[in-house]
């Protein structure tokens, strides 16, 4: 258990709602890491932080932005979402540890935007 | 475009025997690999790393093996067993970047038989 949880686990809502996504982590982990979760597509990277107020886009980051005030919670907020939107999300933590990173994950929300 | 492919969705093998799940990725550049391990409504569980200045590396029944020069790493799973049913993501990163990002392949799909 790597001492990360997200909330809400499942989320349904309507489309140009806003949602927000929370990560918690227990480590202290410097890194943390947005992704969603498609078949076809496996896990794409939407934004992640390097520490408190530091984040950078991922490769699927339109539509979405994120916020970090503090080392343990990482949030993600869909400005307006869409049904395009519908996904699994997935936190990750790491370390950053140039010579033997691995992330660990939480263990998703599904959302469902109608 | 894809950097890194897994270009089989699935794959089914007997109970005892040695599943393979094969790894291909185009940028030279990427230095460090991980392989995680899925099962359905939990997050991606971390299996194995290998870095580039390593060409095996092993944990249990589980070997990842790189070739660098056809840029395609494999994981080995010996022996098989119903357990290892699941959804197999391999993720590679490029140490030189300055981050810590990875990207994902699109997972092979393994059922092992009894």
């Amino acid at each position: 258990d790597a001492g990360i949880t997200q909330s809400p686990r499942h989320k349904v809502t309507e489309t140009g709602t806003p949602v927000t996504l929370r990560c918690h982590q227990t480590e202290n982990h410097r890194y943390m890491y947005w992704y969603r979760q498609d078949p076809g597509h496996g896990l794409r990277l939407i934004h992640y932080s390097y520490g408190v107020k530091d984040t950078d886009k991922g490769e699927v980051s339109d539509g979405y932005s994120v916020s970090r005030s503090k080392t343990e919670d990482f949030l993600l907020t869909l400005e307006s979402a869409t049904s395009s939107q519908t996904s699994v999300y997935f936190c990750a933590i790491s370390e950053g540890d140039r010579f033997a990173d691995t992330q660990y994950f939480g263990p998703g929300t599904r959302l469902t935007v109608l | 475009d894809q950097q890194v492919k897994q270009n089989s969705p699935s794959l089914s093998v007997q109970e005892g025997r040695i599943s393979i799940l094969n790894c291909d990725y185009t940028n030279s550049m990427f230095d460090y690999f991980l392989w995680y391990k899925k099962y359905p409504a939990e997050g991606p569980t971390f299996l194995i790393s290998i870095s580039s200045i390593k060409d095996k590396n092993e944990d249990g029944r589980f070997t990842v093996f790189l070739n660098k020069s056809a840029k395609h790493l494999s994981l080995h799973i010996v022996p098989s067993q119903p357990g290892d049913s699941a959804v197999y993501f391999c993720a590679a990163s490029a140490s030189t970047s300055g981050t810590y990002k990875y990207i994902f392949g699109t997972g092979t799909r393994l059922k092992v038989l009894a």
